[in-house]
Order: C-alpha cells, then structure tokens, then sequence
C-alpha cells in the first residue's frame, strides 16, 4: 500500500532562512507524489507535483522540491523562508487506483520567527 | 472560476442527530472526493464521485455515512446519528479527472463538525 511519511510535525525557522520539509514515501511503483498547503481556515492548495517529467519540481510561491527514488524522499525546500509561509504542509501520494485519490501525511507546522 | 464551496462551514450537533454537508465543485470537475482530517491528522479519503456514480468508499465510511451527487454536480454527506467520534473537519475536493492519478484536486475550506 502506499503511504508518506514526513518527519518533524513543527518546524522552526528565521525569517530569510533556508526552509527543509521532509518527506518519504512507501510504493511498490513510481509514485505521483503532491505537496499541499494549509493555511489558517483554508482550504488546502497545491504548491507543486512530481508526475515523473521532471525529478526537480518547481512550485508556486518559490517552493521547490525533488524527487530522489534511491531515497525514497520528495523534501520541500524553499531558501529564504517568509513570514507568510507560516502554515500547515501536507506531503501526499496518489493511490495505485485509477480514482486519483490522495494518501496524506501527517502534516508538518511551519513556523517562520521574525 | 469561484473555486470549491462547503455549506456550513460549521456545525455543532448533539450526539445522535443528523447532519447533512453541501460540496459545491469547481463547474466541469468531473470527479468530486470527500476527505476526513482530525486534529494533527492529515486528510483521509472518504468517498470519491465520477460524475454521478460513487464509485469508491472507504472502510472509514461506516453505514450511518452517506454522499450523493446527483446530476454529477453538487454533493452532500450525511450523517446518521452522530457520535462524538465524528467530531472532524469534512473537506471536499474537485478535479476535471482528465490527467488520471497526477490530477490537481482543488480543495474547498471545509465543514468543521462539533458532536457535543
């Protein structure tokens, strides 16, 4: 079955510092793997997705992440963190069905310290 | 495009009455999902629609849960007899279901359920 796994439910950092959001997935196949956000209220909003064109993705608002098959990871980076980045990540991987469901981590917390 | 709605966006209910959502999809998103998200939990898929047709649901779904879209347009889960168990954020999402498993889903802001 296929699963994420994001490592650190918060993460701190300085405003204009490096931001790192880890993320490891579980599959038997080449997964379809997502990064969402979430801010305060909201809805959750895509900010990119690795569909196997590219191992570098680049996302919206300076986010960026790649896709490392012998590490099983897809880290979200961004490197000059702002104070609006503040909210909730979600790593998400694409169900092996044809339904395009989502299985979701658990999210990590973005704080961001002026 | 006015994006994804859910009607309430809250809804505080005594245990074992009957709540009903509303899911308003982007127009011409073919495929509509319902997700469960607790607190520090990500999201979990519930129910998933191509155009009218439910064509999958998870185990979470027990028999007091239902979803329907008629007409392949707008959706509404109900749910029978609420535990306080239930007590969730419901999410809905759409997508145009025309790139298969690397569709975007659009979210909407959720329905925040209370059981007292």
């Amino acid at each position: 079955a296929q699963s994420v796994t994001q490592l650190g439910s918060h993460v701190s950092v300085s405003e204009g510092a490096l931001v790192l959001l880890r993320c490891n997935y579980s599959s038997s196949v080449p997964p379809y793997l997502f990064w969402y956000v979430q801010y305060p209220n909201q809805g959750l909003q895509l900010l990119l997705k690795y569909t196997s064109a590219a191992t570098l993705v680049k996302g919206i608002n300076g986010f960026e992440a790649e896709f490392k098959k012998s590490e099983t990871s897809f880290h979200l980076t961004k490197p000059s963190a702002h104070m609006s980045d503040a909210a909730e990540y979600f790593c998400a991987v694409s169900d092996l069905s044809n339904t395009g469901k989502l299985i979701f981590g658990q999210g990590t917390t973005l704080q961001v310290k002026p | 495009d006015t994006g994804v709605s859910q009607d309430p966006r809250h809804k505080i209910t005594k245990r074992g009455q009957n709540v009903t959502f509303r899911c308003d999809p982007i127009s011409e998103h073919n495929r509509l999902y319902w997700y469960r998200q607790t607190l520090g939990q990500g999201p979990e898929f519930l129910t998933y629609f191509q155009n009218e047709a439910q064509l999958e649901k998870s185990r979470l779904l027990s028999d007091r849960f239902s979803a329907e879209r008629p007409k392949g347009s707008f959706s509404t889960l109900e749910i029978q007899r609420t535990e306080q168990g239930d007590s969730a954020m419901y999410l809905c999402a759409s997508s145009l279901g025309l790139e298969g498993n690397t569709d975007t889903q659009y979210f909407g802001p959720g329905t925040r359920l209370t059981v007292l």
